[in-house]
C-alpha cells in the first residue's frame, strides 16, 4: 500500500519568515495531494490540494509544489503569521479513494 | 464548517464498556472515513464505507466495527474498552469532490 513521509516533525519560524514541509510517497498511481491544517482540539481543515497533472499550485501565502518523478511534494507559507501555528499533514490519495496521511508537522509561528 | 457532523463531541466511559460514535457526511457524499487520532498521533486509517459497503479496512480493532446505513450515515462501535482506547475519532466524508472532509471529532476518554 501506500507509504507517506513528512518531514519535519516540529518546526519553529519567526513571523513573516516562509516554513517548507516536505512530504514523500511510494504509489506512483497516487494522483491527489491534499494539504489540511489541524488546530488544537479541532478537525483537519483542507487548506490547499494538487492534482497529479499538476506542478505547482498556489493560494495567497500558501503554495504547494509536486515533483512526480521524485514522488514528493511540499507545503511552502510565506510571510508566516502567528495563527499559522498549527499541525499540518499531508495526504495522497492512492486508486480505491484511500487517502493516507503523513504523521504531522507541528508549525510554531514566533511572533 | 465542513458539513460532517459528528456525535457526540465528548464521551467518558469506563474500561470494560461499548459506545457508538455517530457520523452524518456532507450532503451527496457516498464515502464516509474513519479515522483515530491518540495524543501527538497523526491519523490513523480505521476503516472505508461507500454507499453502505465496506470499502477497506486500516489498522481497525476486532473489538471495534462500524457500519453505513442507507441514508450514508455512519456509526464506529467501540467494545470492551480500554485506557488506551481513549482518543480523537474522527469522521470524513468525500464523494463530489476530490478530496475528504473531517468531521470536528469525538473525544473519547476511557477511565
Amino acid at each position: 500500500g501506500e507509504n507517506v513521509e513528512q518531514h519535519p516533525s516540529t518546526l519553529s519560524v519567526q513571523e513573516g519568515d516562509s516554513a517548507v514541509i516536505k512530504c514523500t510517497y511510494s504509489d506512483s498511481a497516487s494522483n491527489y495531494f491534499p494539504w489540511y491544517k489541524q488546530e488544537l482540539g479541532k478537525g483537519p481543515q483542507l487548506i490547499i490540494d494538487i492534482r497529479s497533472n499538476v506542478g505547482e499550485k498556489k493560494d495567497q501565502r500558501i503554495a504547494v509544489t509536486l515533483n512526480k518523478t521524485a514522488k514528493h511534494f511540499s507545503l511552502h507559507i510565506t510571510e508566516t503569521q502567528p495563527e499559522d501555528s498549527a499541525v499540518y499533514f499531508c495526504a495522497a490519495r492512492a486508486p480505491g479513494n484511500q487517502f493516507y496521511f503523513g504523521t504531522g508537522t507541528s508549525l510554531t509561528v514566533i511572533p | 464548517d465542513s458539513g460532517v457532523t459528528q456525535t457526540p463531541k465528548h464521551l467518558i466511559t469506563a474500561t470494560g464498556q461499548r459506545v457508538t460514535l455517530r457520523c452524518s457526511p456532507r450532503s451527496g457524499d457516498l464515502s464516509v472515513y474513519w479515522y483515530q487520532q491518540s495524543l501527538d498521533q497523526g491519523l490513523q486509517f480505521l476503516i472505508h464505507y461507500y454507499n453502505g459497503e465496506e470499502r477497506a479496512k486500516g489498522n481497525i480493532l476486532e473489538r471495534f466495527s462500524a457500519q453505513q446505513f442507507p441514508d450514508l450515515h455512519s456509526e464506529l462501535n467501540l467494545s470492551s474498552l480500554e485506557l488506551g482506547d481513549s482518543a480523537l475519532y474522527f469522521c470524513a466524508s468525500s464523494g463530489r469532490t476530490d478530496t475528504i472532509y473531517f468531521g470536528e471529532g469525538s473525544w473519547l476518554t476511557v477511565v
